[in-house]
Parts: C-alpha cells; structure tokens; sequence
C-alpha cells in the first residue's frame, strides 16, 4: 500500500505570495492532519480534517487554511507569506480518527525570500 | 497544560552500545505514546508506540520502549546501536478519547550520532 505523499517537495516563495501545498494519504485513510516543522519551534499541529470537515485547529494565524476533499485528499494554504512561514510542512493520515496512529508523509520545504 | 519533554537534545554512542532515549510527558490521563524517528531532509517514520496493556512495547529496527505511569515517562531503547540508527528521534502523545486535543503534542526531538 502507497504511503502519504506530499507535492511539492520543495517550494521557493517571495514574502507577500501565497502558495498551497497538497497531501494525498494512505488509501482508505480518512483523517489527514498538517504540522509545521522549524528549528526554533519543532512540530507544531496545524490543523486535521476528516471527511471534508476541519476537526480540530493549532494555535495558527488565519493565514493558514486548509481543505480537504471528497477522496480524502488535503491541501493546505498560506496566504501572505512571511519569512517565518519557511518551514518543513509534514502531512500525516490516520484510518478513522486523529487517536489513531498517523503516518507521515516525507513533507514539503518551503523557503520563504 | 499538555507537554512532552525530551531532555536530551543531542546524544552521542558508539556502534555496537546499548541506547537509551528519554521521554516525560505531562498529560491529565494515560495518552497514547508514540516514537517516531526522522532522517535528514525526510519525514517522520512510527517506531513504536503504546496504547494500553503490557508496558513494555516492541517497535521495528530492534526498538523498544517501557511505560512507567508513576514517573509520566516512556523512554526508547536499543540493545545495540547500529550506523543507520543515527537520525532525530521524536517522542509524541496523542489523547485517548475524542474532543478538541486529539492532535500529537511531540517533544523537541533527539538527535543521536553514532560514532564507528
């Protein structure tokens, strides 16, 4: 079975750009969360959805969105970037519900200039 | 307030030596337990974790880790270290029940570096 891929897997952006990132987990997976990952701050959760519902949300900007999709794909969006938005963004799925194990996807880097 | 704290920021063994990874956490009950480990550049890949029962739980690549309620810890271990052990090794917990704080609360992370 295909693990949880992410797309891009790398990312440049200017500071004032937007840019959506894209999680597609395990198949039959129907819970898909989002973290950010940084040096200063570690991982960090940013949001989970399950079955096109946002179930829980991180102590985030609402530059921050995320969606999630009939076949349980996810993207995620910041708008208005900012230097401290580069991070590593990791998406992970779990089969039911965010109490289960989640298994992360490689992640996507995003530098912001 | 809801933690895990993972004392050591980087270790460092030799090939062939025994491991041992420290994890506290804070929570208002028993959480679920995870260890997950990540190589550079990579993602995040579940070595182990601890729902209920035995205490002493088995993970992959030769890990395991112990469960002791009266010290809120869940330490990682490994008989003998090996080369492709060394990476960032992050302790998590995630809430047992439904609600609002289901999301994974990790540690900062350990770095482990494996002398030959």
């Amino acid at each position: 079975k295909a693990g949880v891929t992410q797309t891009p897997r790398y990312l440049i952006k200017t500071r004032g750009q937007q840019v959506t990132l894209s999680c597609s987990p395990i198949s039959g997976h129907r819970s898909v969360s989002w973290y950010q990952q940084t040096p200063g701050q570690g991982l960090q959760f940013l949001f989970e959805y399950f079955s096109e519902t946002q179930r829980n949300k991180g102590n985030f900007p609402g530059r921050f969105s995320g969606r999630q999709f009939s076949n349980s794909r996810s993207e995620m969006n910041v708008s208005t970037l900012e230097l401290g938005d580069s991070a590593l963004y990791l998406c992970a799925s779990s089969l039911r519900s965010r109490q289960e194990t989640q298994y992360f996807g490689p992640g996507t880097r995003l530098l912001v200039l | 307030a809801q933690s895990v704290t993972q004392p050591d920021i980087h270790i460092t063994v030799s090939e062939g030596a025994s491991l041992e990874l420290r994890c506290n956490y804070s929570y208002g009950a028993t959480p679920y337990l995870f260890w997950y480990v990540q190589s550079p550049g990579q993602g995040l890949q579940l070595l182990l974790k601890y729902f209920s029962g035995d205490t002493l739980v088995q993970g992959i690549k030769g890990f395991e880790a112990e469960f002791k309620r009266s010290q809120s810890s869940f330490n990682l271990r490994k008989p003998s270290v090996h080369w492709s052990d060394a990476a960032e090794y992050f302790c998590a917990v995630g809430a047992p029940y439904g609600g609002s704080q289901g999301n994974l609360i990790f540690g900062k992370g350990t770095k482990l570096s494996v002398k030959p």
